[in-house]
């Protein structure tokens, strides 16, 4: 059964704490995104990876970082310099090159106490 | 960035009702369009990916047309039902990933 799983569904974290939020997809895609949703908004771009090894920058990149070591595992950690980490996080995979149809997860709340 | 726009916000209409709504978007370097629904507790799933101008979409009772010169899509649900209640969301593909509108929330009542 091919999808994208994200873990946890919730998240905690006390302020100045990083944490890691976990995505993995078996659709064998080449390119994985992380947005960010917050009330009101629109879901918002952190990082991409288009392939193995090689990631970019969103627009909302500032207090994030990720890494790309294996096509099917794209993990995401907030870091304490993250001003305002409390939100909703959506990975997607894709086909790599437009205008492919990207496949989302379940998605992770993080609330930061 | 990118700025896509939606409307209506949100929407509240009666079972058996046809509805639509428009998504707005920057005609200059067009790659894609894309429109997603997002029912609630549940993963954001495609509808259609449109990239031709005067491209016409369906699937069931949902249907999609583009218009790339001006920079529109409207989506359209025909008689519209209680499971059509979601968030629907306009995103344009810019050639490396989607920039998303803020949604448009339908909701269907018996």
């Amino acid at each position: 059964d091919g999808g994208i799983t994200q873990s946890p569904k919730y998240l905690f974290r006390k302020e100045g704490q990083n944490v890691t939020l976990s995505c993995e997809q078996n659709l064998n895609h080449d390119a994985m995104y992380w947005y960010r949703q917050d009330p009101g908004q629109g879901l918002r771009l952190i990082y991409y990876s288009q392939i193995v090894n090689d990631f970019q920058k969103g627009d909302i990149a500032e207090g994030y970082s990720v890494s790309r070591e294996k096509k099917e595992s794209f993990p995401l950690t907030v870091t304490s310099a993250q001003k305002n980490p409390t939100a909703f996080y959506l990975c997607a995979s894709s086909q790599r090159g437009a205008p492919g149809e990207q496949f989302f997860g379940p998605g992770t709340r993080l609330t930061v106490l | 960035i990118l700025n896509v726009e939606q409307s209506p916000q949100s929407l509240h209409v009666q079972e058996g009702d046809s509805t639509n709504f428009t998504c707005s978007f920057p005609s200059s370097n067009f790659y894609a369009l894309h429109w997603y629904r997002w029912e609630t507790a549940k993963s954001p799933e495609a509808l259609f990916v449109m990239t031709l101008n005067g491209d016409e979409k369906k699937k069931g009772r949902i249907s999609a047309t583009l218009n790339t010169k001006e920079g529109y899509s409207y989506l359209y649900i025909k008689g519209s039902q209680p499971e059509d209640s979601a968030t629907y969301l306009c995103a344009q593909n810019s050639g490396y990933a989607l920039n998303f509108g803020k949604g448009t929330s339908l909701l269907v009542t018996p």
